[in-house]
């Protein structure tokens, strides 16, 4: 059984810049988390998503924003993009994200530059 | 909001030795408590959960116990191996839905051979 997928695994970004990154869960699971992780810090929440509505969201400003599709994959959108936007960015499936029984992704590595 | 502080930030032991871990979390609605490790260039993998109705759960090697009272939760590994070495984080969250997973730091645990 596949694991949670997060595409690309790299992305290098200029100032100012927008990127999308992608995440699609494990079979079966139908809620998206997002996270941010900064070097040496614990992740972050930016959002998560149940059914392809929105059910949380950290505070993160609104350059940050996510969908999820009827397959249940998700897209994390961040627009103007700043140096400290560097990081890792990582991708949680559940089976309704209430919490618990979370997988993460590898994760997507963002430098902006 | 939930903060969760974790101690100690680094952690070193001879191959052998026992590893404690200890969080502190401050709201107590949580009731959801997992510990997660994360090796190098991969996303954080769950190690062992306790939901708040549970005062100790053990799996082989590791354990996590919890006291409700004091807000604080324990990581405890035995018989440590160089291949426990890793960032490992607690977290803690109400199991509620659009509910985030609140992190701590992290520990870099670094067991020598």
């Amino acid at each position: 059984d596949a694991g949670v997928t997060q595409s690309p695994t790299h992305l290098i970004k200029t100032r100012g810049q927008h990127v999308t990154l992608r995440c699609s869960p494990i079979s079966g699971h139908k809620s998206v988390s997002w996270y941010q992780q900064v070097l040496g810090q614990g992740p972050q929440f930016i959002f998560q998503y149940y059914e392809k509505e929105e059910r949380g969201r950290g505070n993160f400003p609104d350059r940050f924003s996510a969908r999820q599709f009827p397959n249940y994959s998700s897209e994390l959108n961040v627009n103007a993009l700043l140096l400290g936007d560097s990081a890792l960015y990582l991708c949680a499936s559940s089976l309704q994200g209430f919490g618990d029984g979370y997988t993460f992704g590898s994760g997507t590595r963002l430098t902006v530059v | 909001g939930e903060n969760v502080e974790q101690h100690p930030s680094t952690l070193s032991v001879q191959e052998g030795d026992s590893a404690v871990i200890k969080c502190t979390y401050s709201d107590s609605a949580s009731n959801y408590f997992p510990w997660y490790k994360q090796e190098l260039g991969k996303g954080p993998q769950l190690i062992i959960d306790i939901r708040s109705n549970v005062g100790e759960k053990k799996d082989q090697r590791i354990a996590v116990t919890l006291n409700k009272t004091a807000k604080h939760f324990s990581l405890h590994i035995t018989e440590t191996q160089p291949e426990d070495s890793a960032v490992y984080f607690c977290a803690a969250s109400k199991r509620q839905a659009g509910t985030a997973l609140i992190f701590g730091k992290g520990t870099t645990l670094s067991v020598s051979s």
